[in-house]
């Protein structure tokens, strides 16, 4: 199984709600990442946890607030967020180092602020 | 600090046609290289990986891609494109931090091809 699962796969929020994006993967890796993708863009690294441990958070505002429950689940709590919030998220998972190092990406959360 | 260029923002080729995509990579030890596709709206998929050895990688769906340290490229290739290969494409590094690593994305190129 190399699948990474992220629900919802869209999202409409208004700037005062307070919502959760969801990722799941059983391949057994130990690091998990958050991206965040505008229109017409690459992938921008938000946040990286290895070991369950946050490791790489690329100055996100903190209306961003990820968690790491276990080793197979990835949230992103979303707080007060702004319009310009608006993009595609997407979860990836992989083995923290070494030679197997390749992530495996979801289906992407579509979030529109309103 | 590591990076990839993608000098082609959007390739157009005709179905049954050869494709090369363009990566060039800024790495100072040996780079830890990526291909991946999106389609409009999907998540991204993994064509094929560059760690040593080897440096022509076969991928996934008839893609391969050759690694060149002297030129530092690592262009993606395909001798016939069909019409489903339209699509976004991202070339990618990987560095490494503490226990953590990260990939750095190419700008895309889009393909495109016409029937």
């Amino acid at each position: 199984d190399t699948e990474v699962t992220q629900t919802p796969k869209h999202l409409v929020m208004g700037m005062t709600n307070k919502k959760s994006l969801k990722c799941e993967q059983h391949m057994g890796h130990r690091a998990m990442y958050w991206y965040k993708q505008k229109a017409k863009k690459p992938p921008e690294l938000m946040f990286v946890y290895s070991y369950e441990k946050l490791s790489i958070n690329e100055s996100v505002p903190s209306r961003f607030s990820p968690e790491c429950p276990n080793s197979s689940l990835l949230n992103l709590h979303l707080h007060a967020l702004q319009p310009e919030d608006s993009a595609l998220y997407l979860c990836a998972s992989s083995h923290p180092r070494g030679t197997n190092t390749e992530a495996f990406f979801g289906q992407g959360t579509r979030l529109t602020v309103v | 600090a590591q990076s990839v260029t993608q000098p082609d923002i959007h390739i157009t080729v005709s179905e049954g046609a050869s494709l090369e995509l363009r990566c060039n990579y800024s790495y100072g030890a040996t780079p830890y290289l990526f291909w991946y596709v999106q389609s409009p709206g999907q998540g991204l998929q993994l064509l094929l990986k560059y760690f040593s050895g080897d440096t022509l990688v076969q991928g996934i769906k008839g893609f391969e891609a050759e690694f060149k340290r002297s030129q530092s490229s690592f262009n993606l290739r395909k001798p016939s494109v069909h019409w489903s290969d339209a699509a976004e494409y991202f070339c990618a590094v990987l560095s490494f931090t503490g226990t953590a690593s990260k990939l750095t994305f190419g700008t895309g190129t889009r393909l495109q091809v016409t029937l």
